[in-house]
């Protein structure tokens, strides 16, 4: 079964600062990878996507993220943080393709940003 | 980008109470659309799944009877939760996607707070 392990509840840097959420995955198959953001009471919105190609992704709002295969990671980045990232992080796994796309989450890691 | 969007956002009402929450793609045919539950301070736990035209697939220890799902159009999923009990109050998430294509990502709509008095 997949699975996803989101290691910090919490982070917390100060505005400016590098930023690195950590995920964890396991998948028996090549895994399609996601993080999504969701601000409080909010939906989700897709920040970045990988499936294959070049193991390092850009995403929106400055985000990238890097897939390690031998480490079964996809930790997301930010060189800095803004006030307005503050918000809740999701990774996610599942089927790429054409499949139906099932996803499982991580617990998320709540960010909150210092002036 | 790709819009989907849930209504109501909010919803108050009384136990016993049936509630149907709608989610539209607006602007892409939404193969295949989700419903997810968020419980405070939790991940998103899927519900179900439904393709267009077809029954939806329920996630395990999710009761079909009790969240009823309708997806009749490829730009509209319903689910009604019935006779709702204060154990039913949650944030209610539903995303879609196409099948059209690879890879393509689900979209989410911004949820519907569900409070059962």
């Amino acid at each position: 079964a997949q699975s996803v392990t989101q290691p910090d509840i919490h982070i917390t840097v100060s505005e400016g600062a590098s930023l690195e959420l950590r995920c964890n995955y396991s998948y028996g198959a090549t895994p399609y990878l996601f993080w999504y953001v969701q601000s409080p009471g909010q939906g989700l919105q897709l920040l970045l996507k990988y499936f294959s190609g070049d193991t390092l992704v850009q995403g929106i709002k400055g985000f990238e993220a890097e897939f390690k295969r031998s480490q079964s990671s996809f930790n997301l980045r930010k060189p800095s943080v803004h006030w307005s990232d503050a918000a809740e992080y999701f990774c996610a796994v599942g089927a790429g393709g054409t499949s139906y796309g099932k996803l499982t989450f991580g617990q998320g890691t709540i960010l909150t940003v210092h002036p | 980008g790709a819009v989907v969007s849930q209504h109501p956002s909010r919803v108050i009402c009384k136990s016993g109470t049936s509630v149907k929450i709608e989610c539209r793609s607006l602007d892409f045919q939404a193969t295949t659309m989700f419903w997810y539950r968020q419980f405070p301070k939790q991940s998103l736990m899927l519900m179900a799944t439904s393709n267009e035209g077809s029954k939806a697939t329920y996630e395990q220890g999710v009761e079909k009877d009790k969240f009823l799902i309708n997806h009749a159009s490829l730009t509209l999923s319903t689910l009604t939760v019935t006779s709702a009990h204060p154990e039913d109050s949650s944030f209610y998430i539903c995303s879609a996607k196409t099948n059209r294509g690879y890879n393509q990502p689900q979209h989410f709509g911004d949820g519907t707070r569900l409070s059962i008095l």
